[in-house]
């Protein structure tokens, strides 16, 4: 079965850097575009970036554009997410999910949560 | 950006009535080449992530039940439910992936009245 587990979360001073890892299972990783998306607490879900199942094109949301660099590591069946710049509107619950055919998110982590506080 | 308004905010149910959950899109999803509506319903219920429901506007995701219906194109999309259960009490969440960003409704609260 698809399994998707974020790691790498926890507690960071503004301005400061994190790295997220989503560490995937149960498909064939390098078939299928990733996702990020985030969910402040209390708040409802902010798309945040997507990689190409080649790694060939990334977008990302204007808030983390510059900041924020997804990459992948089909070896590894790895996602992850290099967030620089940190600040406390980062704050949130961070899922990687799957790109189904299409695109629409058709398997999601449980998130790991990102504090950004000084 | 393509903005999108989910209506209402929050809504109450009686248990085996029917919900109807609208999603408003600022401009077009629908993909002429391949007359596909990029639209999606997600389910999230507390302290879990979020789960697919329906894709293409109106496709069910495999192991969704059949209560759970989604139409519409273009711009305005609706999500049934119908004969709802209690263990439909849960956030649902419209998303369009037309185009970049994939953008997100601010959700509806869906309560048993």
């Amino acid at each position: 079965q698809v399994q998707l587990v974020e790691s790498g979360g926890g507690v960071v001073q503004p301005g400061r850097s994190l790295r997220l890892s989503c560490a995937a299972a149960g498909f064939t990783f390098r078939d299928y575009a990733m996702h990020w998306v985030r969910q402040a607490p209390g708040k409802g879900l902010e798309w945040v970036t997507v990689i190409s199942y080649d790694g060939s094109n990334k977008d990302y949301a204007d808030s983390v554009q510059g900041r924020f660099t997804i990459s992948r590591d089909d070896f590894k069946n790895t996602l992850y997410l290099q967030m620089n710049s940190l600040r406390s509107e980062d704050t949130a619950l961070y899922y990687c999910a799957r790109g189904g055919f299409g695109d629409h998110l058709d398997y999601w982590g449980q998130g790991t949560l990102v504090t950004v506080s000084s | 950006d393509i903005v999108m308004t989910q209506s209402p905010d929050s809504l109450a149910v009686s248990l085996g009535e029917r919900a109807t959950l609208n999603c408003k899109s600022s401009q077009s999803v629908l993909y002429s080449s391949n007359n596909k509506n990029y639209l999606a319903w997600y389910q999230q219920k507390p302290g879990q992530p979020p789960k697919l429901l329906i894709y293409w506007a109106s496709t069910r995701e495999s192991g969704v039940p059949d209560r759970f219906s989604g139409s519409g194109s273009g711009t305005d999309f609706t999500l049934t439910i119908n004969s709802l259960q209690a263990e439909d009490v849960a956030v649902y969440y419209c998303q369009q992936y037309f185009g970049t960003p994939r953008t997100f409704g601010q959700g509806t609260k869906l309560e048993i009245k």
